[in-house]
């Protein structure tokens, strides 16, 4: 079974510019989530969709946005990029949401530069 | 916050076994106790997860206070494969996981 698959895998933007990344989960799973990593900040949860709609956001800027579809595939975006921005963004699926027992299972990332 | 407690670092001489402790004094009764890794370059990778009685998988063993308030992972045999950021979190229900800083393993040949 195919895991989370993440695209881009790396990809260099220049700052004001918006960047589009998107997950592919599981199959069968309906819960995806995104994380930031930064050597600064470690991992930080962006935000959290299930059957279309988010259920969790973070603690980032409106810049920051996501989405998923009826597929259960995610993307994620985020507008007017700043230098800060420059990290691995994470994509995790689950299948469901809401549960103690969740596992989830993390993809490979994709690797953003903002120069 | 979901917060875990984790030392920064430990080393292990490889192919001996090594006990990871975590401590979870804020977690509730049906949260449960997660492991996940991350080495170099990758995304984490999930351990092994459990709620109050110890567990094993072909990955490590989980043993679990009684009282829910510390919990400990064990690589029953280090390789230089395990040398990674163990995190140990617990689920609260909602997928926003809290990583914290992590232990850094390092297995020395």
């Amino acid at each position: 079974k195919a895991g989370v698959t993440q695209t881009p895998r790396y990809l260099i933007k220049t700052r004001g510019q918006q960047v589009t990344l998107s997950c592919s989960p599981i199959s069968g799973h309906r819960s995806v989530s995104w994380y930031q990593q930064t050597p600064g900040q470690g991992l930080q949860f962006l935000f959290e969709y299930f059957s279309e709609t988010q259920r969790n956001k973070g603690n980032f800027p409106g810049r920051f946005s996501g989405r998923q579809f009826s597929n259960s595939r995610s993307e994620m975006n985020v507008s007017t990029l700043e230098l800060g921005d420059s990290a691995l963004y994470l994509c995790a699926s689950s299948l469901e949401a809401g549960s103690r027992r969740n596992t989830i299972y993390f993809g490979e990332g994709s690797w953003l530069t903002v120069v | 916050d979901a917060k875990t407690t984790q030392p920064n670092s430990m080393e292990s001489n490889e192919e001996e076994p090594v006990h990871l402790p975590c401590n979870h004094s804020t977690i509730s009764g049906t949260d449960y106790i997660h492991w996940y890794r991350q080495l170099p370059s990758q995304g984490p990778e999930y351990v092994i997860h459990g709620l109050t009685s110890n567990v094993n998988n072909r990955m490590a063993s989980l043993a679990i206070a009684e009282d829910r308030k510390s919990s400990t992972l064990i690589l029953h045999r280090a390789t230089l494969r395990d040398a990674a950021v163990y995190y140990c979190i617990f689920q609260t229900g909602a997928n926003n996981l809290f990583f914290g800083t992590g232990t850094r393993l390092t297995v020395i040949p």
